[in-house]
Order: C-alpha cells, then sequence, then structure tokens
C-alpha cells in the first residue's frame, strides 16, 4: 500500500516554512523521508522510528505519529537549495530488509 | 559509509537490443538489493527485490524475462533489459539495504533511453 503525501506541490519564497505530510494505511513500523533533484537519485533525509521521536536534519525535521500512521515533514526558513522532490517511504513489511514502497512526492519550489 | 555505484548513468541503445545495468555497494555486503524504476515526474516504483544467490522476486506486472536479475555476489546485482523497446525508456534505480544501517542507500540512477 502507497503512503498517501500531501500536497502535492509547493511554492515558497527563501526563508518561508512548509509542511509535508505522509499517511499510510497500514500499521507503520518506520518513515523514511528522501528528497530527489531533477535528473539525480533520491537523497535519504532521515528515518523516523516508532516512538513519535522527531528527528531533525538542519533545518530540516520530521515527527512520526505511529497512533495516527502519519508523519510530517518540516522545513524551516527555507533555502533555494531545498527545492526538488520529497518522497515519504515505508516498508512493505514489518521491518528492515523489506522493500521500501515510496508516495507519489511533493514537489516544493524555492523562489528568490 | 554504505556507498552503492550504478553503472552506467546513461545510455542510449537501439529497440531490440539488450542493456546491462550494474549495481555495487562498495563499503559493505549488501544481501538484498531492490531494484527501481521511475518515469517522468513520477514516484519510484519498486520492480524487484535481488537476492545473493537465489532468484529475484519480481512485482506484479514486471516481466521476469525482460528484466533479468543476476544477484551473484554480495556486492553486485546486475538488471538486464533484454530486447528494449522505447516504452522502456526511464531511470532506474538500485537501491540497497545495509544490516545495522540506517535508511537505504540509493545508487546514482540509470537513465535508459531506447530508440
Amino acid at each position: 500500500q502507497q503512503p498517501v503525501q500531501s500536497p502535492q506541490a509547493v511554492i515558497l519564497r527563501e526563508g518561508e516554512d512548509a509542511v509535508i505530510n505522509c499517511s499510510s494505511s497500514k500499521a507503520l513500523y518506520s518513515v523514511h523521508w528522501y528528497r530527489q533533484k531533477h535528473g539525480e537519485a533520491p537523497v535519504f533525509l532521515m528515518i523516523l522510528l516508532k516512538g513519535g521521536e522527531q528527528k531533525g536534519h538542519e533545518k530540516i525535521s520530521a515527527s512520526f505519529n505511529e497512533k495516527k500512521q502519519q508523519s510530517s515533514l518540516y522545513l524551516t526558513a527555507s533555502q533555494l537549495s531545498y527545492s526538488g522532490t520529497y518522497f515519504c517511504g515505508t516498508y512493505r513489511g514489518d521491518s528492515g530488509n523489506t522493500p521500501l514502497v515510496f508516495g507519489k512526492g511533493t514537489r516544493l519550489s524555492v523562489i528568490a | 559509509g554504505a556507498v552503492v555505484s550504478q553503472h552506467p548513468s546513461r545510455v542510449i541503445c537501439k529497440s531490440g537490443t539488450s542493456v546491462k545495468i550494474e549495481c555495487r555497494s562498495l563499503d559493505f555486503q549488501a544481501t538484498t538489493m531492490f531494484w527501481y524504476r521511475q518515469f517522468p515526474k513520477q514516484s519510484l516504483m519498486l520492480m524487484a527485490t535481488s537476492n545473493e544467490g537465489s532468484k529475484a522476486t519480481y512485482e506484479q506486472g514486471v516481466e521476469k524475462d525482460k528484466f533479468l536479475i543476476n544477484h551473484a555476489s554480495l556486492t553486485l546485482s546486475t538488471l538486464t533489459v533484454t530486447s528494449a523497446h522505447p516504452e522502456d525508456s526511464s531511470f532506474y534505480i538500485c537501491s540497497a539495504y545495509r544490516a545495522g544501517g540506517v535508511g537505504y542507500t540509493f545508487g546514482s540512477g540509470t537513465r535508459l533511453t531506447v530508440v
């Protein structure tokens, strides 16, 4: 089951904030976030594990609510380099070493 | 650590020919690798799971006789697109799971164009 991402696309001015949501219809073991720039492979941002913890990576952080089967990615004070398509991924099975299934992606454009 | 090398990065081939794409884990052993395909402006779609020393597991709708996967060692998986057609043109990406690692590591991708 493919996780559902929202919004599909967002345009920001430099310095603005954005939130990207990812939800699943099945119980989640973890949520992975990746960013992909045009013509390149996805780059790993972070993984959220059970426990509702919030992780951060520079000015990008994320939360995971396992009860709601949701994760949100927070981008604060966005920079031009944040532009790209963001994908959330969830394990098909209950643990690692099973394939990641990705959402359809959220296209983020940061303009000056 | 956890580097995955994928070659070639770009390939153009004639319709009806075969193309081999290599995916290597450089600094770790990968018993399992995954092959994805991505069409323009779409998500990554899993094609198959490649297991070292055994047959690959293909996703529904993926032709196993067309997309041959070989995982002969703990560091190398190959995807061969046989009798390629223009509709096979896509971005192919491999990824590997590293036991004890964090997340999956992706190769740099191969853009295949069939003319």
